[in-house]
């Protein structure tokens, strides 16, 4: 099976900056998804790495080291909006995605 | 545009009985998924289509079933629930494996 592990749970002030770590272990890599989902929703596509480097889209930047199983997403000028939790997903070699158990954000004032 | 829908929105449902989740999406993706979603367990991949008339298995199969007759829609059957079937459903779809995946808003069941 595939072994995907992240923090249970972060908080952080409003304005401030948030990393949530991601760590891999699967059988082959196709890339690294990251989703957002709100309590009660359903997860929405943040972004994706398959290459090392970091990605970035406006207040959120993604980051990934293949030779390290790792990867990171960081969210900067935290609001309250964001507060949600946040997947980390990676394809296989059989490309079904597998998920991590997911990270709770709170954001406070 | 709806994107990716799903029936009912909740169910409460007898163990023993049986029932279906409906998912159709209008985006004439090729691959469509069924997650479940547990407390701490984050997503599990129930089962997949990579394309119509194509189904496959994920990493908890038991207990469900699917069919792909179109590209549209891919329900999802359990044929004789049990509590352990009480859960959040998600639907998604994708045009390709590597792409990112739409989901749908999900089905809440509770089987008692």
């Amino acid at each position: 099976g595939q072994n995907i592990d992240q923090p249970t749970e972060m908080t952080a002030t409003e304005g401030a900056i948030v990393q949530i770590n991601c760590t891999y272990q699967t059988s082959g890599f196709n890339g690294l998804f990251w989703y957002q989902q709100h309590a009660g929703e359903a997860p929405t596509f943040l972004s994706y790495n398959v290459l090392d480097g970091l990605e970035e889209k406006g207040r959120f930047s993604s980051f990934l080291s293949r030779s390290k199983g790792y990867s990171y997403l960081l969210l900067k000028e935290l609001q309250m909006k964001d507060s949600a939790s946040y997947l980390c997903a990676v394809l296989p070699n059989d490309y079904k995605l597998s998920f991590g158990a997911g990270t709770t954000v709170t954001v406070r004032a | 545009t709806a994107g990716i829908t799903q029936a009912p929105t909740s169910q409460i449902l007898a163990a023993g009985r049986s029932m279906t989740l409906r998912c159709t999406q209008d985006m004439r993706h090729n691959a469509m998924y069924w997650y479940r979603q547990d407390l701490g367990l984050g997503l599990r991949l129930i089962h997949y289509s990579n394309t119509a008339g194509t189904t496959g298995k994920g990493e908890v199969p038991d207990g469900y079933s699917v069919s792909r007759a179109n590209t549209d829609d891919f329900p999802l059957t359990l044929a004789s629930a049990v509590p352990s079937q009480t859960s959040v459903y998600f639907c998604a779809s994708s045009d390709e494996e590597v792409n990112e995946q739409f989901f749908g808003p999900g089905t809440r069941l509770t089987v008692l």
